[in-house]
């Protein structure tokens, strides 16, 4: 059973450009999470999704950022118009239905010049 | 909202020796604690969590121990390994919101020979 999967897992965008992460999760789990984790820092929460649908996004800033986890296919956190303090690690999450448990992938280390 | 301090950001032991992470949490009705490590540029990985109901949980030579009443729960390592050296994240979930696991700040563990 393969684990939460993440890609890229670096990625390097100019100022202004978008960045799109993508996280599959692992087989059987329809819950993920993001998070944000500066360099030397703990892992902040931005947001939780279940297939179709944004549960809980209040730790996502409301400007450039957005997230989305549709029917078929991976679930994407997109960054438009990045700016030098975006740059991060972004761990996506899953979960079984009604399970607390948490899995994490390996990451994006997303880096903007 | 929930707030999660954890103690020391750094620990230094001998190889053989024991270290021990605590966390302290605010939320009296938080009812999942997990203790994640995070090796370098790899994501947190699940190594142990325990609920409400028990006091004590042990896994080889890992161990957490949880105190309800004073709100605090503590990882135990024994016997430490150089290959335990990593950081390691505790976290506890907000009431009313089960979306979001709040994270301590972490400890570098540093193990040597």
């Amino acid at each position: 059973n393969a684990g939460v999967m993440q890609n890229p897992r670096h990625l390097v965008r100019r100022r202004g450009q978008e960045a799109r992460l993508r996280c599959s999760p692992m087989k059987g789990h329809s819950h993920v999470y993001w998070y944000r984790q500066l360099p030397e820092e703990g892992l902040k929460f931005m947001v939780y999704l279940q297939k179709e649908n944004i549960i809980d996004e209040s730790g996502m800033p409301k400007e450039r950022f957005s997230a989305e986890f549709p029917k078929e296919g991976p679930s994407i956190l997109r960054i438009q118009q990045v700016v030098r303090g975006d740059s991060a690690a972004y761990f996506c999450a899953s979960s079984p239905p009604s399970a607390d448990t948490r899995y994490f992938g390996p990451g994006t280390r997303l880096t903007v010049l | 909202g929930e707030n999660v301090e954890q103690h020391p950001s750094t620990l230094s032991v001998q190889e053989g020796d024991s270290a021990v992470i605590k966390c302290t949490y605010s939320d009296s009705a938080s009812n999942y604690f997990p203790w994640y490590k995070q090796e370098l540029g790899k994501g947190p990985q699940l190594i142990i969590d325990i609920r409400s109901n028990v006091g004590e949980k042990k896994d080889q030579r890992i161990a957490v121990t949880l105190n309800k009443t004073a709100k605090h729960f503590s990882l135990h390592i024994t016997e430490t390994q150089p290959e335990d050296s990593a950081v390691y994240f505790c976290a506890a979930p907000r009431t009313g919101t089960a979306s979001k696991l709040t994270f301590g700040t972490g400890t570098r563990l540093q193990v040597t020979l």
